[in-house]
């Protein structure tokens, strides 16, 4: 059974880090480009980053430029997004996303989302 | 930075009804579109990739077209469980963009 399964949201300071991490499974995770994809209380979808399959592709909104990494352990099947000197503004529930397709190219849609995680950045 | 339009931002329909929702890209993204579901509460689901091509398991009445900058998501039959709002994205280039969304109601 294909899945994600996001990790590490919680309430966290302005000014603060967090990482975020999703744990897939019933796929190999080696093969697909990943994104991390946001989506602000009662507001619509937002793109946060891409990751191309072995990690040397990495793409960001301008909205985390400089703040948030992107990176990914295929032997742990894992993908993360350390989120640093967070914002207000950053909090949502953040979603992981597979991109289809075996080319492992970032530039794809994407059709197995995990459940998400929601971050919640106040003082 | 190529910008996504949607229209209209909310939509009330019977069921049975044909419904159209339309995307429009500020430049031209060839077919580098796809259309999502997000029930409310929900995770977004995959509808259309390629701006025509269904995703699989996805029902018949959901079709896409379009090329270039105007794309159509139509759903020829509307059905209850279709209440949700819908996203077109588009995914040739960085910045991955998303439409601000379609609430689609029954009447």
């Amino acid at each position: 059974q294909v899945q994600l399964v996001e990790s590490g949201g919680g309430v966290v300071q302005p000014g603060r880090s967090r990482r975020l991490s999703c744990a897939v499974s019933g796929f190999t995770l080696s093969s697909y480009a990943m994104h991390w994809v946001r989506q602000a209380p009662g507001k619509g979808l937002e793109w946060v980053a891409v990751i191309s399959y072995d990690g040397n592709d990495k793409y960001y909104a301008d909205s985390v430029k400089g703040r948030f990494t992107i990176s990914r352990d295929n032997y742990k099947n894992t993908l993360y997004l350390e989120m640093n000197s967070l914002r207000t503004e950053d909090t949502a529930v953040y979603y992981c996303a597979r991109v289809r397709g075996l080319s492992g190219s970032p530039f794809g849609a994407s059709d197995i989302w995990g459940q998400g995680t929601k971050v919640t950045v106040s003082s | 930075d190529i910008q996504m339009t949607q229209s209209p931002s909310s939509l009330s329909a019977s069921v049975g009804d044909r419904v159209t929702i339309t995307c429009r890209a500020s430049q031209g993204i060839s077919n580098y579109l796809a259309w999502f579901q997000q029930k409310p509460g929900k995770v977004p689901k995959l509808l259309i990739y390629a701006a025509s091509t269904l995703q699989s398991g996805v029902p018949f009445r959901f079709s896409g077209s379009g090329s270039g900058t105007d794309f159509t998501l139509t759903i020829s039959s509307l059905q209850p469980e279709d209440v949700a709002t819908y996203y077109c994205q588009k995914y040739n280039s960085v910045p991955i963009t998303f439409g601000q969304g379609t609430r689609l109601e029954i009447k």
